[in-house]
């Protein structure tokens, strides 16, 4: 069964301090893997999109990266802000086909002062 | 700002009733693609649009239909509601139709059944 579980689900730090998030996920055929921050009640944004052959692609203090042996991927906050408040959500694409897009339920992520 | 509107922001009703979203993809954009989140939950994909034509369909209720106008503009007809269809809907619309590229959300909207 094509499943994408993300980890935690979620997650307080202070400001300034890095955090990781993961995502761990079943699909295949695999195409790529996005990731999502969304703020609360507002549509997602997308942050990086990796493909099987990339292992890390930045943007900005996020950096993701993806191990497609093992099936995981990574999201890196560096000094974490407090506008990084925000739910991550990890996108598996299947091959082709608009539905075969896998969503996680997300990582709630709070960063306090 | 995604260049994808969605109207309404909000939306209060009562169960039994009919509703109406709208969306408005980026210029350019062919496919629009509808999505539901609930309380606390991920986004579950409900169908898909490709130049005026259904592409693809997911979750999608019986009581839910959509379509895709010739000017790409797309509505969500939610009917007989209950009290669960409350959620967020978001639209969102990529430049192709049929291996998922870059998606550009909708800021969704809330309806609430009461």
């Amino acid at each position: 069964k094509n499943q994408v579980e993300q980890s935690p689900q979620s997650l307080i730090i202070l400001e300034g301090k890095n955090c990781t998030l993961q995502c761990n996920y079943t699909v295949s055929p695999f195409s790529n893997l996005r990731w999502y921050k969304q703020d609360t009640g507002r549509g997602p944004v997308s942050l990086t999109i990796m493909t099987f052959s990339e292992n890390t692609k930045s943007n900005g203090r996020y950096t993701a990266t993806l191990d497609a042996d093992t099936k995981q991927s990574s999201l890196h906050i560096t000094a974490s802000q407090l506008s990084d408040s925000a739910s991550y959500i990890c996108v598996v694409s299947g091959e082709t086909g608009a539905n075969n897009l896998f969503f996680g339920t997300g990582t709630r992520l709070t960063v306090i002062p | 700002d995604s260049g994808v509107t969605q109207t309404p922001k909000h939306l209060i009703t009562a169960t039994g009733q009919r509703v109406t979203l709208r969306c408005s993809p980026r210029s350019g954009d062919l496919s629009v693609y509808w999505y539901q989140q609930s309380l606390d939950q991920g986004l579950q994909f409900l169908i898909q649009y490709y130049n005026g034509e259904e592409r693809a369909k997911g979750n999608i209720l019986e009581r839910f239909s959509a379509q895709q106008f010739p000017d790409l503009h797309s509505e969500l007809n939610l009917s007989s509601l209950e009290l669960g269809d409350s959620a967020l809907y978001f639209c969102a619309s990529s430049p192709g139709g049929g291996r998922a590229g870059e998606l550009f959300f909708g800021e969704g909207s809330r309806l609430t059944v009461l």
